[in-house]
């Protein structure tokens, strides 16, 4: 079974400061790896993913994500965040096999205040 | 490039009723996801699509069914209306990219409310 944890429900930051959300898989094998952001009454959006190589992932909107095999985690940062990065934003992660679907992490609230 | 588009945007239904969802994936995809985002459930994967056939689906009953036509376009047919079945339907589209993991694209979704 794969399972995705999203340890913190929400996460609060002041603009221009980093923000990270945090993301931890069980799942065999080397799974790949998504994080979407979903803002109010929207579908979700692609921010970036991790194949294979470079632990360090580079996104849309200045987001990079780091993989780290040995913590089973992929976490989620920005350098400095901004009012508007302010959404609802999903972990998920996908078997190498042909098993399509995502499975997705119940999503971190994230508050950026100005 | 247009994006993933879904109708209706919401949907009110009484229970017991059937409902009918519907999606266009983005040109060139040829793959269509049915995603169900119930509040206090997250997101949960529904069904799967390529090529015309049902590839994969979800842990919910068979009332839950769907197609997809020829020009990989989709429907999601909920039967016998439940108020559980409340939710939010996220539609997704991606190439179906063998070994290449291409990324899922979403629709805006279609807001079911079962009365």
């Amino acid at each position: 079974a794969q399972s995705v944890a999203q340890p913190e429900d929400q996460v609060n930051v002041a603009e221009g400061n980093p923000l990270t959300v945090k993301c931890t898989y069980s799942v065999s094998g080397n799974p790949y790896l998504f994080w979407y952001v979903q803002y109010p009454n929207r579908g979700l959006q692609f921010l970036l993913k991790y194949i294979t190589g470079d632990n360090l992932v580079k996104g849309s909107y200045g987001f990079e994500a780091e993989f780290n095999k040995s913590q089973t985690s992929f976490h989620l940062k920005k350098p400095s965040a901004l009012v508007s990065d302010s959404a609802l934003y999903f972990c998920a992660v996908r078997p190498r096999s042909n098993d399509y679907k995502l499975s997705f992490g119940a999503g971190t609230t994230v508050t950026v205040r100005a | 490039e247009a994006g993933v588009t879904q109708s209706p945007t919401h949907l009110i239904k009484t229970r017991g009723q059937q409902a009918t969802l519907r999606c266009s994936p983005i040109s060139g995809h040829t793959s269509v996801y049915w995603y169900q985002q119930a509040l206090g459930l997250g997101l949960q994967f529904l069904l799967w699509y390529d090529e015309g056939e049902e590839r994969n689906r979800g842990n919910f009953p068979p009332r839950f069914s769907g197609r997809q036509f020829p020009n990989y376009s989709s429907e999601l047919n909920v039967n016998a209306l439940e108020l559980e079945d409340s939710a939010l339907y996220l539609c997704a589209s991606s190439y179906l990219g063998g070994e290449i993991p291409y990324e899922q694209y979403f629709g805006p979704g279609t807001r079911l409310t079962v009365t």
